[in-house]
């Protein structure tokens, strides 16, 4: 089964600093990554994905991700947060038919 | 766009009664999915139906059931509730058949939630 692992469960940086938050991936087969945004009470918003093109992803609200197959990783970074930023960022994997494995998620707080 | 519905968005429930949540995926979407998010937990997958036929199963319940239907909406059946059935339930739909002529990235689409409280 292919899995993620969201390094840090609470990620805090202040406005206008740069936004890093780490995933890594377990998978026997190529895969299809996601990055999910997650705002308080509400549902969860595809902020981009990953499906084998380019290994450079730009998502929506200036966030990108690259697809680094030799550290398995996927890390979603932006270059200057804002409070608009603040929620929560779920990688995922996808299962295929049997859908997404997400990791525990990564709460991002936004200093002023 | 026409997105994934889910009613009710809240519900509140008293243990031991039952629940039913009930997910409209995208048209022309042939495979539903069923998430459970606890407080502060990451969404765990419960169950998923492609064209209308139960597909994978995950840590759902045996108190929990789900059909799809005809017209491809799906209903969440939830009896006997505990209090640990609290949490937000969340349906997503994908196309995963030949009909809509690209291939799947295996991007889900997800709905809005349900709030499920149990007193």
């Amino acid at each position: 089964a292919q899995s993620v692992t969201q390094l840090g469960s609470h990620v805090s940086v202040s406005e206008g600093a740069l936004v890093l938050l780490r995933c890594n991936y377990s998978s026997s087969v190529p895969p299809y990554l996601f990055w999910y945004v997650q705002y308080p009470n509400q549902g969860l918003q595809l902020l981009l994905k990953y499906t084998s093109a380019a290994t450079l992803v730009k998502g929506i609200n200036g966030f990108e991700a690259e697809f680094k197959k030799s550290e398995t990783s996927f890390h979603l970074t932006k270059p200057s947060a804002h409070m608009s930023d603040a929620a929560e960022y779920f990688c995922a994997v996808s299962e295929g038919a049997d859908g997404l494995t997400f990791g525990k998620g990564t709460h991002l707080i936004i200093q002023p | 766009a026409a997105g994934v519905i889910q009613s009710p968005r809240h519900l509140i429930k008293e243990k031991r009664e039952t629940a039913t949540l009930k997910c409209y995926p995208i048209p022309r979407h042939d495979t539903v999915y069923w998430y459970q998010q606890g407080p502060g937990q990451d969404p765990q997958f419960l169950i998923s139906f492609y064209e209308k036929m139960q597909s994978d199963k995950g840590s759902i319940p045996d108190r929990f059931s789900a059909q799809q239907f005809s017209d491809y909406h799906s209903e969440l059946n939830m009896s006997s509730l505990e209090l640990g059935d609290s949490a937000l339930y969340f349906c997503a739909s994908s196309l995963w058949g030949l009909a809509g002529g690209d291939p799947n990235t295996g991007e889900l689409f997800f709905g809005e939630g349900s709030r499920l409280t149990v007193l």
